[in-house]
């Protein structure tokens, strides 16, 4: 079956505008995470949505958003951009979420680079 | 000081060699303890998961958790050059689905023939 999709797959943004990833969960799955990966600080959590509800959030600013659709899919929104949130943003999917074992599966990213 | 620290390497290591790789952690409610392996320019993808303290293994790969020093180990065996990628270990409590991974910032490996 179908992956975890992400798009698009590379942006480049100017300082001060927004940007908006998409990410198509793998089928069946209702659960949508979304990471920044940099080379300093690794992968951070940013989020976490099911069934449209953001249920988990990690320590970032109120620029960067997210929602989930009926559908499973999810965006996430960076506005205001920085040089600093240049960084690979990495969509996860999973049935019902990370705790208790289940694992989550990894969309290939969408690489933004803000100028 | 972060809650998960993994040494960046890079490490370089001959064909069939044994690979370690580790990671140290400060919070003791994590349970569930991953590693997870990134080809350049790809999403991690994951490769062992365990929960609590113990070992399990699958095919050339072990992965140790001793929670009592707050270290996880993957032990590589008859390691090959397709080995060569960044390895991130990742952990989280576990408390209900509502929750998230705590990764370290990974080892790039590089085997060589």
């Amino acid at each position: 079956k179908a992956g975890v999709t992400q798009t698009p797959r590379y942006l480049i943004k100017t300082r001060g505008q927004q940007v908006t990833l998409s990410c198509s969960p793998i089928s069946g799955h209702r659960s949508v995470s979304w990471y920044q990966q940099t080379p300093g600080q690794g992968l951070q959590f940013l989020f976490e949505y099911f069934s449209e509800t953001q249920r988990n959030k990690g320590n970032f600013p109120g620029r960067f958003s997210g929602r989930q659709f009926s559908n499973s899919r999810s965006e996430m929104n960076v506005s205001t951009l920085e040089l600093g949130d240049s960084a690979l943003y990495l969509c996860a999917s999973s049935l019902v979420g990370t705790g208790y074992g289940n694992t989550i599966y990894f969309g290939e990213g969408s690489w933004l680079t803000v100028v | 000081q972060k809650e998960v620290e993994q040494d960046p390497g890079p490490l370089s290591v001959p064909e069939g060699a044994i690979v370690s790789l580790n990671c140290t952690y400060s919070n003791s409610a994590f349970q569930y303890f991953m590693w997870y392996r990134q080809y350049s320019r790809k999403g991690p993808e994951l490769l062992m998961y365990t929960y609590s303290s113990g070992n399990k293994e699958d095919g050339r790969f072990t992965a140790q958790v001793d929670k009592s020093s707050k270290y996880i180990s993957l032990f590589i065996r008859d390691s090959q050059p397709s080995d060569s990628a960044t390895y991130l270990c990742a952990m989280e409590v576990g408390t209900g689905t509502a929750s998230k991974l705590t990764f370290g910032t990974g080892t790039r490996l590089q085997v060589t023939l």
